[in-house]
């Protein structure tokens, strides 16, 4: 099956600096890649996503990279608030069933 | 309301108890999934259903029964529960297409098993 490898695991950013996570999957069929963000105490909920079509995809201060021959996929954050502070998780899916890494707990620093 | 509900959101049950949790999803989506989410480890399958027909069980113990009885509504039903189930679990529903789509959570059930 697939492996989702994420890391790092924990994360401390001053306030107004990028933030990186990278992720690697194992599946070469895996096609799609989204991204969630979970806040303390709430549900996970989708950010952004990739299909293996794309390399690149932007969404306001967040984008998502992926490179199919290496296997792998980062979560860039510019202009970090202390909103965005939150556990992300990445995934990777060829069908239904999506397969997730273990989560980086982002704190952003006033 | 809207999305993906669960209830409970809590419940704290002895390992002789038997419960059930409950999630609705109001999103005209066909698939539905539980996962469990224990602290410090990466989000756990454990159940897909898929035109209310069972499609993946993660190798999830029998005290673990799930329940689809149409497209909107998924049970979790619970007994004799062990101390490491306690988690939260999280339902979930997507637009099943094969080509992978997002999966919308609900709030979850903090479980606890005492």
């Amino acid at each position: 099956g697939e492996n989702v490898e994420q890391h790092p695991s924990t994360l401390s950013v001053q306030e107004g600096d990028s933030a990186v996570i990278k992720c690697t999957y194992s599946d070469s069929a895996s096609n799609y890649f989204p991204w969630y963000k979970q806040e303390l105490g709430k549900r996970p909920q989708l950010i952004i996503d990739i299909r293996s079509n794309v390399g690149e995809k932007k969404d306001q201060r967040i984008a998502v990279t992926l490179n199919k021959t290496a296997k792998h996929f980062s979560l860039h954050i510019t202009e970090t608030q202390p909103e965005d502070s939150a556990v992300y998780f990445c995934a990777a899916s060829s069908g239904y069933k999506l397969s997730f890494g273990a989560g980086t707990t982002v704190t952003v620093r006033a | 309301e809207t999305g993906v509900t669960q209830t409970p959101r809590h419940l704290v049950m002895g390992m002789t108890n038997k419960k059930s949790l409950k999630c609705e999803q109001h999103l005209g989506h066909n698939a539905m999934y539980w996962y469990k989410q224990s602290a410090k480890k990466p989000l756990e399958l454990m159940f897909v259903y898929s035109l209310e027909e069972r499609v993946e069980n993660n190798s999830v113990p029998s005290r673990f029964s799930p329940e689809c009885p149409n497209s909107s509504h998924l049970f979790l039903h619970l007994h004799t529960l062990q101390p490491e189930d306690s988690a939260l679990y999280l339902c979930a529903s997507s637009q099943d297409s094969g080509q992978g789509a997002e999966q919308y959570f609900g709030p979850g059930t903090r479980l606890t098993v005492t």
